[in-house]
């Protein structure tokens, strides 16, 4: 149980373009998703954080209108990064918390997007 | 603030050899979770362990054992008899503060290479 899918899992798209990246929780409900950015050789660095149905809470020095973030059930949450540049290349990963459960959290796989 | 400090950045060993992982923690509240995370190559994290604050018992799980000690603030991770298969990085990470949105904090990770 608890599992956690991201979709895509690899992305190219080349600068200006815009990629979505869906993060699933399959087999439970998830109340809050944190999304997490990764820099090779680097740490998880908190991007937001988004309670379904309302609007996601922002990390100091993420841009609100760049990184768009949608929880609208309680399976999913999406990542949209805008008008996309090389330096937003990096391993994008989720994570789902149960409902009730705040100390828990499930990580999905990973996003690596790589912006040409 | 919490922080979460890995002094260790790589560390190579052969194999069968035993290895200890370092994680020194600050916080300010008294109730919070320290866990440890696995990212082999493929970049999925792997949960290891999670221990509340309350609970100083330490823990073996077959080869991997935790130490905690509240006294200075460490949560240290041991692999005994290494194998190749634990090369990774490897996260020490801390959420604080009971709520719908606990946040993790993670250190900057330990990339164990195990020589065969």
């Amino acid at each position: 149980g608890a599992v956690v899918s991201q979709h895509p899992s690899w992305v190219i798209c080349k600068s200006g373009t815009s990629v979505k990246i869906e993060c699933r929780s399959l087999d439970f409900q998830a109340t809050t998703m944190f999304w997490y950015r990764q820099f090779p050789k680097q740490s998880l660095m908190l991007m937001a954080t988004s309670n379904e149905g309302s609007k996601a809470t922002y990390e100091q020095g993420v841009e609100k209108d760049k990184f768009l973030i949608n929880h609208a059930s309680l399976t999913l949450s999406t990542l949209t990064v805008t008008s996309a540049h090389p330096e937003d290349s990096s391993f994008y990963i989720c994570s789902a918390q149960p409902g009730g459960k705040v100390y828990e959290q499930y990580f999905g796989p990973g996003t690596r997007l790589t912006v040409t | 603030a919490q922080k979460v400090t890995q002094a260790q950045t790589e560390i190579s060993v052969v194999e069968k050899e035993d290895v200890t992982l370092d994680c020194v923690y600050e916080t300010r509240d008294t109730t919070y979770y320290l866990f440890w995370y696995k990212q082999p190559p493929s970049g999925e994290l792997v949960f290891l362990i999670r221990r509340n604050s309350f609970d100083e018992q330490n823990e073996i799980s077959g080869r991997y054992s935790w130490n905690f000690q509240k006294s200075t603030s460490s949560f240290n991770f041991t692999i005994t008899a290494s194998q190749v298969v634990d090369s990774a990085v490897y996260f020490c990470a801390l959420s604080e503060a009971p709520g719908a949105n606990s946040k993790l904090t993670f250190g900057k990770g330990i990339t164990l290479s195990v020589r065969p």
